[in-house]
């Protein structure tokens, strides 16, 4: 157990709906880092936290947002989605904000499967 | 977007024997992480590399910095079949905004 957790564990939803996945980072972290694995692909980051304030951007659709909360916890939100965002989003965490010494965590995955 | 080159790209391999992957890339890192990834689940952290030449092991595992800083290597010893999953090399780059780049992955399947 690593210490993130993230919720929903699955989610199946419809083309053109909207979904919100929650993310808890570890305790005393202060980065969070999303990340979407397509069937059998690598890790495609998409866009990162750092104590509320957007840090870094990947590949992140328009059609994505995120944000970061008071309490840390963070939320991603897919839109409009499309039978191509079907797919498995991962949360991480670290300490810092991207420097030397700052692993990630991952959480256990949202499965997104859109029909 | 951006991944790292990882080799190989799967592998099956007998029970009690070693393995070897490797990642390269063209840009400078300054930290390497290895994860191993189980079906359904999130990428669990293996080893962490942060200088140069660095060589580390846990357990039956070891990983090395390449001097170059463009590459990584992870070595399985005596393997066994719960060493089955999905491996990820991930760098981290020397410049901007220091955000990780992970590669393609090495899916590892053991016979017994």
């Amino acid at each position: 157990d690593s210490g993130v957790t993230q919720t929903p564990k699955h989610l199946i939803t419809a083309t053109g709906q909207r979904v919100t996945l929650r993310c808890s980072p570890r305790s005393g972290d202060l980065s969070v880092y999303w990340y979407q694995q397509s069937l059998d692909q690598g890790l495609q980051f998409l866009i990162q936290y750092y104590n509320g304030e957007e840090r870094a951007k990947g590949n992140i659709l328009e059609r994505f947002s995120a944000q970061q909360f008071p309490d840390l916890h963070s939320e991603l939100n897919l839109s409009s989605l499309e039978l191509g965002d079907s797919a498995l989003y991962f949360c991480a965490s670290s300490v810092g904000q991207g420097m030397s010494y700052n692993e990630q965590f991952f959480g256990p995955g949202t499965r997104l499967t859109v029909l | 977007g951006q991944q790292l080159n990882q080799s190989p790209q799967s592998m099956f391999i007998q029970e009690g024997e070693d393995v070897s992957m490797n990642c390269t890339s063209s840009s400078i890192f300054n930290t390497w992480l290895w994860y191993k990834q189980d079906p359904g689940e999130g990428p669990v952290l293996l080893i962490a590399l942060y200088k140069a030449g660095e060589l580390t092991s846990n357990g039956r595992l070891t990983a090395q910095f390449g001097i170059t800083r463009k590459d990584s290597f992870l070595n399985i010893s005596a393997s066994i079949p719960s060493d089955v999953g999905i491996y990820f090399c991930a760098g981290q780059n020397a410049s901007g905004t220091y955000k990780y780049i992970f590669g393609t992955g090495t899916r590892l399947k053991v016979l017994a």
